[in-house]
């Protein structure tokens, strides 16, 4: 199995600040990745995928980027609505797998 | 708009057995892979199960050990997780998941999701 590391766990960032999520897959996932935003109470979201390709709708101060198996994603200038945990996802090989989860906190 | 509401989550005493259902709208339902992924209390996504459109191709978690069973009906729009013999690792949030991919034969990404019924396991 693909095992996806995601760091930090945790993260304060200030309004306005560029927030900055790394993902490593235990192997070459092919850019087989995408980005999901979770909030309490509400359903997860899709944000990117194939590793950069940004989801129709989500705002362009989203972005990811990375191949092989090495992956960031950004946030290029937080927003109080994306106060939220984001999770990085592997889809080249069953079973499909996520990482462990960045929660991005106000500082 | 691509709606997924979950249902059938609530409190059971180990050994039970629950059925969730997730009612798909919004969307031409045979045509879309389906998933379930459920969220344990203070823990990350984990996938649980993969149907097919056509129900053909059906994949499970392997730390499920053959207790639940995923089942779709494309005249209802509804996709199905029966839960058997369950235990306190089984309490969490349960989403059902569209695939991204039309027609998809294996798990891909997720592109719409619903907010989830919690399953708590306890006696």
């Amino acid at each position: 199995d693909i095992q996806m590391t995601q760091s930090p766990s945790s993260l304060p960032a200030s309004v306005g600040g560029r927030v900055t999520i790394t993902c490593q897959a235990s192997q070459d996932i092919n850019n087989r990745l995408s980005w999901y935003q979770l909030r309490p109470g509400k359903a997860p979201k899709l944000l990117i995928y194939d590793a950069s390709t940004l989801m129709t709708g989500v705002p362009s101060r989203f972005s990811g980027r990375g191949s092989g198996t090495d992956f960031t994603f950004t946030i290029s200038s937080l927003q109080p609505e994306d106060i939220a945990t984001y999770y990085c996802q592997q889809y080249d090989n069953l079973p499909v797998s996520f990482g462990g989860g960045t929660k991005v906190e106000i500082e | 708009e691509v709606q997924l509401v979950e249902s059938g989550g609530g409190l059971v005493r180990p050994g039970g057995s629950l059925r969730l259902s997730c009612a798909v709208s919004g969307t031409t339902f045979s045509r879309w892979s389906m998933h379930w992924f459920r969220q344990a209390p203070g823990k990350g996504l984990e996938w649980v199960s993969f149907i097919r459109s056509t129900s053909d191709h059906i994949n499970y978690a392997d730390s499920l050990r053959g207790r639940f069973t995923v089942s779709r009906d494309n005249a209802k729009s509804s996709l199905y997780l029966q839960m058997d013999s369950l235990s306190a690792e089984d309490t969490a949030v349960y989403f059902c998941a569209r695939d991204a991919v039309e027609m998809a034969a294996k798990p891909y990404y997720f592109d719409y999701w619903g907010q989830g019924t919690l399953v708590t396991v306890s006696s």
